[in-house]
C-alpha cells in the first residue's frame, strides 16, 4: 500500500532555533496535512494544504506542498519548549477522505 | 464548540473476548472515521462512515466492524480479540467526508 516516508525518527533542537521536516511519497497525493501528536492525546491538525506548490501558515509553522504532489514540507521557526511532540504527515490520494499517515518525527527542543 | 470525544479512554481486556468503542463527532461534523495505532507508528485507517453507512475500509479483518448512527456518532467493534489488536483507536471526525479530520483522545485497548 501507499506509505508515506518521514525522516529521521527523532530530532533535537535548541530553543529558539528553526526546524525543517519533510515528508515524501512514491504517489501522488491531492491533500496533504500535518499533525502534532502528545503522549497520551490524539493527533491535532496544524495545517492543511490543497493546491501543489502551495505555501501556508499558522503562526510560527509554515507547510508547503511539494510541486510533484509527492512531498511536503513543515517548517516550525523559532521554537519553544511547547513544540516538543511527534510531529505527523499525511496525505489523501483523491477524492476520497481516507488518510495515509508516515510514522512521525519525535521533536525535542532544549532550553 | 465541542471538539471529538471518545469512550472509555482506557480498556483491558483479554484475547477472544469482544470490545465496542464509542465516539461522538465534533459539532457540526457528519463523517466518523477510525484509526488503529500501534506504538510508535503512525494512524492506520479503518473504515469510514456517512450517513449511517460504511464508506471506505482499510486493511482490516471482518472482525472489525462499526455503527454510525442518526446523530452521526459511531461505534468501532471488536470481535474476537488478538494480543496484536491492542493499540490506541483514534476516531476523526469531518464534514461531508472532507479531507480536514480532527481527532479525538483516543481508547487505549490492552489485549491481555
Amino acid at each position: 500500500g501507499q506509505q508515506l516516508n518521514q525522516s529521521p525518527q527523532s530530532m533535537f533542537i535548541q530553543e529558539g532555533e528553526d526546524v525543517s521536516m519533510n515528508c515524501t511519497s512514491s504517489s501522488i497525493f491531492n491533500t496533504w496535512l500535518w499533525y502534532k501528536q502528545d503522549p497520551g492525546e490524539g493527533p491535532v491538525l496544524l495545517i492543511a494544504l490543497y493546491k501543489a506548490g502551495e505555501l501556508t501558515s499558522n503562526g510560527r509553522l509554515t507547510a508547503q506542498f511539494g510541486i510533484t504532489r509527492k512531498d511536503s514540507f513543515l517548517n516550525i521557526s523559532a521554537s519553544i519548549p511547547s513544540d516538543v511532540g511527534i510531529y505527523f504527515c499525511a496525505g489523501v490520494p483523491g477524492a476520497n477522505s481516507k488518510l495515509t499517515f508516515g510514522k512521525g518525527i519525535t521533536l525535542s527542543v532544549r532550553p | 464548540d465541542a471538539g471529538v470525544t471518545q469512550s472509555p479512554t482506557h480498556l483491558i481486556k483479554t484475547r477472544g473476548q469482544q470490545v465496542t468503542l464509542r465516539c461522538s463527532p465534533k459539532s457540526g461534523h457528519d463523517t466518523v472515521s477510525w484509526y488503529q495505532q500501534a506504538l510508535g507508528q503512525g494512524p492506520q485507517f479503518i473504515f469510514q462512515y456517512y450517513e449511517e453507512e460504511e464508506r471506505q475500509r482499510g486493511n482490516f479483518p471482518d472482525r472489525f466492524s462499526g455503527h454510525q448512527f442518526p446523530n452521526y456518532s459511531s461505534e468501532l467493534n471488536v470481535n474476537a480479540l488478538l494480543l496484536g489488536d491492542s493499540a490506541l483507536y483514534l476516531c476523526a471526525s469531518s464534514l461531508r467526508r472532507g479531507n480536514e479530520q480532527f481527532f479525538g483522545p483516543g481508547t487505549r485497548l490492552t489485549v491481555l
